[in-house]
């Protein structure tokens, strides 16, 4: 599976829009792209997956471009809740261990 | 909306002690993932497990651990002689069979303390 490289940390405020971009130059053919979301002390819980372009949901949009070198998840006008541990994984078949980074670690401040 | 469920969430034994713990996976899955997370660490692979076998195991998943889904609904994780290392968030985890990348959904965890 891609290795993915993301900021260690980032700071907003709340109502702003937050974009957080991974890095997995070394994406397979069949890997999508996975993002989580893990506050303190609690289990990792999805957001978001997509293969290539744009994918949107109720919580947070998926940017990947056209070479799926990298991709961007944005979450519109973040609140105080935000505040957490955000992970871009590669994933591909069913069944297969994910590999989790470090992630990136984003504060809303108020 | 379904979810994963884990049981005790909260476990402390003392070291050389067995351990077992719970999750009962969203119905209808048919794989089961244990990862753990030491404080401050990253969230770690153990072992999947898919028709009644383990599928891919972690090096940290020696014959300390065992696994088991003893009826149609539960998925444990055993910790044979616990050492004070093992002390971390245990994470049981599902994802079903629609697709061809299945979302692995996580469960609240238990955090295990070995004195």
């Amino acid at each position: 599976l891609a290795k993915t490289t993301q900021p260690i940390s980032m700071d907003s405020y709340e109502g702003q829009e937050v974009n957080i971009t991974c890095s997995h130059n070394n994406i397979a053919t069949n890997d999508y792209i996975t993002w989580y979301q893990q506050f303190p002390s609690q289990g990792p819980r999805f957001i978001i997956q997509g293969y290539k372009t744009k994918v949107t949901n109720e919580v947070a949009s998926l940017f990947i471009p056209a070479d799926r070198k990298s991709s961007t998840l944005s979450l519109p006008r973040v609140s105080l809740s935000d505040t957490a541990v955000y992970y871009c994984l590669a994933s591909n078949n069913a069944g297969n261990m994910l590999t989790f980074g470090g992630g990136t670690r984003l504060m809303v401040k108020p | 909306e379904p979810e994963v469920t884990q049981t005790p969430s909260h476990q402390v034994t003392q070291m050389g002690q067995e351990v077992i713990l719970r999750c009962v996976p969203i119905s209808n899955h048919l794989y089961f993932y244990w990862y753990r997370q030491i404080l401050g660490q990253k969230v770690e692979f153990l072992v999947s497990f898919y028709n009644n076998e383990i599928s891919e195991k972690s090096e940290i998943f020696d014959d300390q651990f065992s696994v088991e889904r003893p009826d149609g609904s539960n998925f444990t994780l055993k910790i044979r002689s616990t050492k004070l290392e093992d002390s971390a968030m245990y994470f049981c985890a599902s994802s079903g069979t629609s697709g061809y990348t299945d979302t692995q959904y996580f469960g609240p965890g238990t955090r295990l303390t070995v004195l």
